[in-house]
């Protein structure tokens, strides 16, 4: 399977602690994207790489949000002191330059 | 503020009919326009799109049209079927599609069989 894929799928954590998602994209793609999205809401962009380089991050991306992307393939999405706001589902998409996202399944947060 | 607009957040539509999704957007500088359909519990998955240099594009059962003046997008999908039901999401991007995609809330087609 080459697409898009991501881990866990769901995570329920407890206020206050630490949560570390991962994508793997397409391995052709060298952009990496990272969206969230709420009920009734669309995807929001939060942030994105070209290979290991982070171009762009939403002020949505508060500091307690950290993403990586070490060697310009998976990337990990960590948040900190995570608070009940956060729950969501969390998405990644890859590309290449000027190509639509392919997206991978998401990874759900709750955050009770 | 929302630069790109679905304002119909569901649309019910007999199985064989025409369904048509429509979409507004505000920035002018959004120049590639594409369709997100999903599924509940799976990530969206591209459907269509449409460069500003286009006012058509279709591919199969489905054909988006852009009217720049207007600022508006939709798209068409003949005939409908069952399994076209999903949400579907309008999305937009600057400079050829190398800014990140803006997306609207989505619109929840039904397909009646």
């Amino acid at each position: 399977d080459t697409g898009v894929s991501q881990n866990p799928r769901h995570k329920i954590t407890k206020r206050g602690q630490n949560v570390t998602f991962r994508c793997d994209p397409i391995s052709e793609h060298n952009r990496l994207y990272w969206y969230r999205q709420t009920l009734g809401q669309g995807p929001e962009f939060l942030t994105y790489f070209q290979n290991e380089a982070q171009l762009e991050k939403s002020r949505l991306l508060s500091d307690r949000f950290s993403a990586e992307r070490p060697k310009g393939s998976f990337s990990t999405l960590e948040i900190q002191r995570t608070e009940q706001g956060d729950s969501a589902m969390y998405l990644c998409a890859s590309s290449f330059p000027g190509l639509g996202l392919y997206f991978g399944p998401g990874t759900r947060l709750t955050v009770l | 503020d929302q630069q790109v607009k679905q304002n119909s957040p569901s649309l019910s539509v007999q199985e064989g009919r025409i369904s048509i999704l429509n979409c507004d957007y505000t920035n002018s500088m959004f120049d590639y326009f594409l369709w997100y359909k999903k599924y509940p519990a799976e990530g969206p998955t591209f459907l269509i799109s449409i460069s500003s240099i286009k006012d058509k594009n279709e591919d199969g059962r489905f054909t988006v049209f852009l009217n720049k003046s207007a600022k508006h997008l939709s798209l068409h999908i003949v005939p409908s079927q069952p399994g076209d039901s999903a949400v579907y999401f309008c999305a937009a991007s600057g400079r050829s599609g190398n800014t990140p995609l803006v997306f609207g809330k989505g619109t929840r087609l039904s397909v009646i069989a």
